[in-house]
């Protein structure tokens, strides 16, 4: 079956540590994205890629890094710079960065951070 | 205003009751629109793009007013695991920079 994954599934972190969050998709999509969600808040766009080896940043990517080195995987990593870390991570993905717009994107399961 | 806007409810119902969410959207560029349903602490999953001509799957029906920069979704004959949020999702559509701006959702809680 196609989709997305996420792991893990609850990562907890202490603070002054970098994390690295995994994405693997295998649905054949060009675009992949990083979210997060707050409570009480919309999704937030952390960083995006429309193809292998670029990537542009999101409306919050102060702290993070992603890498693209194969279509298939996204990994995003939080380091000590990102001042809340805590949160839930979602990953997803689209056609390709144009028809996110006509075909919406589709979501892995999340990633729980929680910074002790 | 904001970019997208949702009543955030919760919109509390009994089974079998009709019931509808509006969203407005700031943008009058904005091309595309989605509904999206999230459970408690799950992913978001799309339900639905919404076309201009309006559109139909099962019980749900979308509308799009783009004069009034609004819109809708109706649920029909609600059952109990159609509770949930919904998310109104908007294509930004800023150039070549097409990100989708979410809505921070409207609870629905389907009631016996």
């Amino acid at each position: 079956d196609g989709g997305i994954t996420q792991s893990p599934k609850y990562l907890f972190r202490k603070e002054g540590q970098n994390v690295t969050l995994s994405c693997e998709q295998n649905l054949n999509h060009d675009a992949m994205y990083w979210y997060r969600q707050d409570p009480g808040q919309g999704l937030r766009l952390i960083y995006y890629s429309q193809i292998v080896n670029d990537f542009q940043k999101g409306d919050i990517a102060e702290g993070y890094s992603v890498s693209r080195e194969k279509k298939e995987s996204f990994p995003l990593t939080v380091t000590s710079a990102q001042k809340n870390p805590t949160a839930f991570y979602l990953c997803a993905s689209s056609i390709d960065l144009g028809l996110a717009g006509r075909n919406g994107q589709f979501f892995g399961p999340g990633t729980r951070l929680t910074v002790l | 205003r904001k970019e997208v806007e949702q009543d955030p409810g919760p919109f509390n119902v009994p089974e079998g009751a009709t019931v509808a969410f509006n969203c407005t959207y700031s943008n009058s560029a904005s091309q595309s629109f989605f509904w999206y349903r999230q459970d408690c602490r799950k992913e978001p999953k799309l339900l639905m793009s919404v076309y201009s001509s309006g559109n139909e799957d099962g019980r749900f029906t979308a509308q799009l007013n783009r004069a009034s920069q609004y819109i809708s979704l109706l649920i029909r004959d609600s059952k109990l695991s159609d509770s949930a949020t919904y998310l109104c999702v908007v294509n930004k559509n800023a150039g070549n920079n097409r990100k989708l701006i979410w809505g921070l959702g409207t609870s629905l809680a389907v009631n016996p």
